[in-house]
């Protein structure tokens, strides 16, 4: 069965790094997006991504924050300068479809930042 | 603006038992509302969702859902419980472009022998 990947599982850096996430969503899909969920706090969405343009963005996904869809396979979160409070699990998701199409999640990546 | 509740951030049942996860939600239209699961190191899973067809929906793992708009709910239910239900469920209400999903607080599942 197909599914989201996303590496690396877990990646540590230090404040005011650059960090990128990387996804690489189910390959027929077109829609994708990015959530995230700070340790103990509900899964929050970041941005979603159709046609290599931002589709929606929530209010944390700042300045700071890009996507890319860099090649017909990856679709990657870019945090230019980390911060401590960008700690948390990220989740990539793709979906055929939008509206009532279902989002299929990866299983995260652990950014922890010191 | 939507929003999902999710009452009880931790339920525990015996082995064999009824599982009922609560989900309340705010939303200004008409919504899709969703389950996952999430299992120990693993990503979210849909278990079942509701799109404005039959309001009692089955899932998968012998899971289903009732929308009820009355009472703006949609209740996990599962009529016996297995140890291996024992996870994170999430409960989802997505806006009607589909472009984000807004999750609950999360419940977590304790299945007792």
């Amino acid at each position: 069965e197909p599914e989201v990947t996303q590496t690396p599982s877990h990646q540590v850096t230090q404040m005011g790094q650059e960090v990128i996430l990387r996804c690489v969503p189910i390959s027929n899909h077109l829609y994708f997006y990015w959530y995230r969920q700070i340790l103990g706090q509900k899964v929050e969405f970041l941005v979603s991504f159709y046609n290599n343009e931002i589709s929606e963005k929530s209010e944390i996904f700042d300045d700071q924050f890009s996507v890319e869809r860099p090649d017909g396979s990856n679709f990657t979160l870019k945090i230019r300068s980390t911060k401590l409070e960008d700690s948390a699990m990220y989740f990539c998701a793709s979906s055929r479809d939008t509206f009532t199409d279902t989002q299929y999640f990866g299983p995260g990546t652990r950014l922890t930042v010191l | 603006a939507q929003s999902v509740t999710q009452l009880g951030s931790h339920v525990s049942v015996s082995e064999g038992a009824l599982v009922l996860l609560r989900c309340n939600y705010s939303s200004s239209v008409p919504p899709y509302l969703f389950w996952y699961v999430q299992y120990p190191n693993q990503g979210l899973q849909l278990l079942l969702k509701y799109t404005s067809a039959a309001t009692l929906v089955k899932g998968i793992n012998g899971f289903e859902a009732e929308f009820k708009k009355s009472e703006t709910s949609f209740h996990l239910t599962k009529p016996s419980a297995h140890m291996s239900d024992a996870a994170e469920y999430f409960c989802a209400v997505s806006d009607r472009s589909g472009n984000m999903l807004t999750f609950g607080g999360g419940t977590r599942l304790m299945v007792k022998p």
